[in-house]
């Protein structure tokens, strides 16, 4: 079957740095997103990654390894805005995105 | 431009009803995808219209359908309610001229099922 797998929770200290770890396994790969989605609010596209390696945006990374099904997103100085669910999703053979439960992220003062 | 507009934004059926939601999405997009969002769950994915064909399906029973206009907008229909279809439906569009594009959100509506 199709699986994403992470973490549910993390909490994390403002003006630190967190990685939010992603594994998945899906029939066929055609790519990797991330999305934000605040409390009560629609999510909102992060990044996307289809070949191995490292995507910098600004506070924001997104790395990817097609051969460990694995991927990561990292948030650099923290800020408490950043506090949000982070989803993962992988597009399958037919670009079908299947999505993570979402990681609840809790930035601390 | 307008965002993804979702009506109603709350909504409170009783088992057996049936409910139809409602999505306009971003101007030029031709794309829409439904996703059914529960704590625990995530995002489950429904189905996805493109100029009016249904192009992808999810593992949804029958009682959950969908049409898509000739504007784009789309709407979803539930025909006679459970308990455990109490969740946020999302809606999202996308210009749907390629196979990977970025999906925008619609703010959810709200349905919860007593």
């Amino acid at each position: 079957g199709q699986n994403i797998d992470q973490p549910t929770e993390m909490t994390a200290t403002e003006g630190a740095i967190v990685q939010i770890n992603c594994t998945y396994q899906t029939s066929g790969f055609n790519g990797l997103f991330w999305y934000q989605q605040h409390a009560g609010e629609a999510p909102t596209f992060l990044s996307y990654n289809v070949l191995d390696g490292l995507e910098e945006k600004g506070r924001f990374s997104s790395f990817l390894s097609r051969s460990k099904g694995y991927s990561y997103l990292l948030l650099k100085e923290l800020q408490m805005k950043d506090s949000a669910s982070y989803l993962c999703a992988a597009m399958d053979s037919n670009y079908q995105l299947i999505w993570g439960a979402g990681t609840k992220l809790i930035i601390k003062p | 431009k307008a965002g993804v507009t979702q009506t109603p934004r709350y909504l409170i059926k009783t088992r057996g009803q049936q409910v139809t939601l409602s999505c306009s999405p971003i101007s030029g997009h031709r794309s829409v995808s439904w996703y059914q969002q529960t704590p625990g769950q995530g995002l489950q994915f429904l189905f996805e219209y493109f100029s009016e064909t249904q192009r992808n399906k999810g593992n949804f029973p029958g009682r959950f359908s969908g049409r898509q206009f000739s504007n784009s907008r789309s709407e979803m229909n539930v025909s006679t309610l459970e308990l455990g279809d109490s969740a946020l439906y999302l809606c999202a569009s996308s210009p749907g001229q390629g196979a990977v594009d970025e999906q925008f959100f619609g703010p959810g509506t709200r349905l919860t099922v007593l």
